[in-house]
This record gives C-alpha cells, structure tokens and sequence, in this order.
C-alpha cells in the first residue's frame, strides 16, 4: 500500500521560504507524476505543482514564478519550495500520486502550514 | 484562466438521489474527476475520467459529463456521504479545481 507523509515547519514568517518534503513509502517513486496541493483553511483545493521521476515538471502559472518543485529518487522523496509567503499562503498542504491517466490516487494526510510573524 | 463551478451546498434526504454539477466551458470535452473529502480528512477519488469508479468505490456513486456540464450521481446516498466534493479537469497541462460542494445529508 501506497502512503505519503509530508513533513516540514508548521510556521514560516511572512517573506520567508515554505520547504516542505514528502516521504513516498510502500511503492517506487518512478513512472509517476508527484503532486503538491493546498487547501487554505474552510477552502478548496489549489493543485500547486507536479513533477515526474525524470524531474520534468508543470506548475500552476498563478504560482509558477514563486515555486520550485524537485524530487529525490534515491530517498523516494520529491520536495515543495514556495518563496516569498504571505499569509495568503496559509494553508494545509498535500502531497499526492498522480497517475498517468491523471488521477490523484494516493494522498498524504496533508500539513498545515501557517504564515505569521 | 479556466474555471469550474460548482453549487456551494446540495441537500439530500437518506436514501435519495443527490446530484452534484460542475461546470467549465466545454468540459464536456474535457475528462472530469470527483474527489470527496470528509472533515478533517485527505480527499479520495470517487470518480475518473467522468465516469469510471476506483475499485472500493461503491456503485452508488456514478457520473458523467456533457456540453459545459460535469455530474456526481449519489444514489441511495447514505449518513456516510456527507462531505465535501471537488470536481477536477486539466485544462493546458493545470489541473483545476471547483470551489467544492458540501452534501449534507439531511
């Protein structure tokens, strides 16, 4: 069974950098794509980035000049950078499992990342 | 940018159907994709590529997808079923999502 854990600080100062990783366990991380999803708090969702084991990625232009995406094959691990927060950027943060007929099939339980000074 | 709309809330009675729209323009040319999330949960996939349900998905739950207009069919919707659901489509390569509809099953 699939499982995905993200892990990283629950509170970043406002114009600072959100690093968050995610530990991939139970499953390879190859031939897949790697998802990063947020979900500011009582809102939807907000896709934020993929990225395939090859490294190639895709962002959410809405985001894209603030973001990097990278994975880590050797430890199953893909990360999530995101510089520059607000507090707009509050929100609980998942990893997912994106297959190739594009589904998230495989959620972490989700990280809840606040911005606040 | 593309845009998917779904209705804020949909009440359902035990045991009756609830219907859940999303709609895009021209979604129908698109795959549409239902994510439920109960409180305090990660979502799950209910339903892929408009129409098709993951195995431990029960066959209550259908969809479909036509012209502007993406649909989550609830049948004998149940206590359990009250949630959040998203509806999702890809459209140039970002994956969108709806505002998400809660279904409270009265």
């Amino acid at each position: 069974q699939v499982q995905l854990q993200e892990s990283g600080p629950g509170l970043v100062k406002p114009s600072q950098t959100l690093s968050l990783t995610c530990t991939v366990s139970g499953g390879s991380i190859r031939n897949y794509y790697w998802t990063w999803i947020r979900q500011p708090p009582g809102k939807g969702l907000e896709w934020i980035a993929y990225i395939f084991h090859s490294g190639s990625t895709n962002y959410n232009p809405s985001l894209k000049s603030r973001v990097t995406i990278s994975v880590d094959t050797s430890k199953n691990q893909f990360s999530l950078k995101l510089n520059s927060v607000t507090a707009a950027d509050t929100a609980v943060y998942y990893c997912a499992r994106c297959t190739s007929s594009y589904y998230f099939d495989y959620w972490g339980p989700g990280t809840l990342v606040t911005v606040s000074s | 940018s593309y845009e998917l709309t779904q209705p804020p809330s949909v009440s359902v009675s035990p045991g009756q159907t609830a219907s859940i729209t999303c709609s895009g323009d021209k979604l129908g040319d698109k795959y549409a994709y239902w994510y439920q999330q109960r409180p305090g949960q990660s979502p799950v996939l209910v339903i892929y590529q408009n129409t098709k349900r993951p195995s431990g998905i029960p066959e209550r739950f259908s969809g479909s997808n036509s012209g502007n207009t993406a649909t989550l069919t609830i049948s004998g919707t149940q206590a359990l079923d009250e949630a959040d659901y998203f509806c999702q489509a890809w459209d140039s390569s970002t994956a969108i999502f709806g505002g998400g509809t809660k279904l409270t099953v009265l």
